[in-house]
């Protein structure tokens, strides 16, 4: 069974907060994480595929960070914009298999 | 390029109707993968396939069918529609461990 909990569920910040999200994955059989940005009645688009443990990645203001063993990643959100309102969705692929977490719903408030 | 195009975008069935869902990419990509949105769940796996002739279940297959006879095409056949199939179903594909891209998505609903 692979189990991929997000946290939180929902989250409701200010702009100008900065912020950040849980992604936990199995920790044996990994192969990536990824995390993906999906708004409102579009389709989800890949932020980042995270492959090695201790890996550190960015674009812009988010960044992300894995940790293989403990089975975890951070997802973080710097100085948060109306335009970050979506939700954040982390993947776990063992090889195969690739399965989502519920995802976090951000609503940034302006 | 196209990317990966899905067909219908949206669909209504009787209960115990069957359709098809096609989902072809120009990607050449490996891994395909079929998910349905739950509200509050995010995405479901149902079939995936990591390559032509290869086709492997998901977290909820029951349903459900798939085949890959090409690299293109990942169909998904739903026999005897029922209401708890109403959902927005995506299309995905990858190459290796390179990021998932989607499909716009397919808006069913049973009735």
């Amino acid at each position: 069974i692979l189990n991929v909990e997000q946290s939180p569920q929902s989250l409701h910040v200010q702009e100008g907060d900065s912020t950040n999200f849980t992604c936990s994955f199995p920790s044996s059989n990994f192969y990536a994480l990824h995390w993906y940005r999906w708004e409102t009645a579009k389709s989800p688009e890949a932020l980042f595929v995270m492959t090695l443990n201790g890996d550190e990645k960015k674009k812009g203001r988010i960044s992300a960070t894995l940790n293989t063993k403990e089975g975890y990643s951070y997802l973080y959100i710097k100085g948060s914009q109306p335009e970050d309102s979506a939700t954040y969705l982390c993947a776990f692929n063992n090889n195969n298999d690739m399965r989502f977490g519920a995802g976090t719903r951000l609503t940034v408030k302006p | 390029n196209a990317g990966v195009t899905q067909t219908p975008k949206f669909r209504i069935l009787k209960i115990g109707q069957s359709m098809t869902l096609q989902c072809a990419q120009d990607m050449n990509h490996n891994y395909m993968y079929w998910y349905r949105q739950d509200p509050g769940m995010g995405l479901k796996l149902i079939y995936y396939s990591v390559g032509a002739g290869i086709t492997d279940k998901g977290e909820v297959p029951n349903g459900y069918n798939v085949s890959r006879s090409t690299t293109e095409d990942f169909p998904l056949r739903l026999e005897l529609a029922a209401p708890s199939q109403t959902s927005v179903y995506f299309c995905a594909s990858k190459f290796n461990t390179g990021e998932l891209f989607f499909g716009e998505g397919s808006r069913l609903t049973v009735l």
